[in-house]
């Protein structure tokens, strides 16, 4: 298994609601990323865990909060998101952080509209 | 600052055509380099990674070149395709455990 799902495929959201993005790899990569992308723009980093552990915040607002249960899983929870946050939500993993293993492979992202 | 460039945002050419696309990078001290490509509203598929210890890589019809003296790389495609048509990212990592920085990518369109 050489892929990295991501669940939903759409999302449709209120600004008072709350919802869960998921991501999953079998690859038994040990780092996993969110990246948010917008509309004809690459891609920016939001968070890095390695190893379960968050490793890197890129000053992302609280309403957005990334979870880790296990090295296999990565999820991240929405909560009180603005219209601004529409977006098409990606996930990547990696063997690790290290040289050539940093090499990242993407999800096909979560397209999130927030009402 | 830290910035990457992809240079041209568009192309299209012809199918059948060998071609070229630039990335350059303001600081030579890369760790690594990496190409993607992106399908409209698609996720990334990864291309190919070099190593700053690396010159090129090759897959298939492939290849990138890394010249970090210059603060360059390119990524040739050979015999192009409709199939190729795609955003073509290329993302720099400046040390272990960085983030990726990306260019603004390069729209391809192949006719055929």
């Amino acid at each position: 298994d050489t892929e990295v799902t991501q669940t939903p495929k759409h999302l449709v959201m209120g600004m008072t609601n709350k919802k869960s993005l998921k991501c999953e790899q079998h690859m038994g990569h040990r780092a996993m990323y969110w990246y948010k992308q917008k509309a004809k723009k690459p891609p920016e980093l939001m968070f890095v865990y390695s190893y379960e552990k968050l490793s890197i915040n890129e000053s992302v607002p609280s309403r957005f909060s990334p979870e880790c249960p296990n090295s296999s899983l990565l999820n991240l929870h929405l909560h009180a998101l603005q219209p601004e946050d529409s977006a098409l939500y990606l996930c990547a993993s990696s063997q690790n952080l290290a040289g050539a293993y940093n090499e990242q492979f993407f999800g096909p992202g979560t397209r999130l509209t927030v009402l | 600052k830290q910035e990457v460039t992809q240079i041209p945002a568009a192309l299209s050419v012809p199918e059948g055509e060998n071609l070229v696309l630039n990335c350059s990078f303001t600081d030579s001290a890369i760790y690594n380099l990496q190409w993607f490509r992106q399908d409209p509203g698609k996720g990334l598929t990864s291309l190919l990674l070099i190593q700053s210890s690396q010159r090129e890589q090759t897959s298939g019809r492939l290849n990138a070149s890394l010249d970090k003296s210059s603060g360059r790389s390119t990524l040739y495609i050979a015999a192009s395709q409709p199939g190729d048509s795609a955003t073509y990212l290329c993302a720099v990592i400046y040390n272990q455990g960085g983030k990726l920085i990306f260019g603004q990518g390069t729209e391809l369109s192949v006719k055929p």
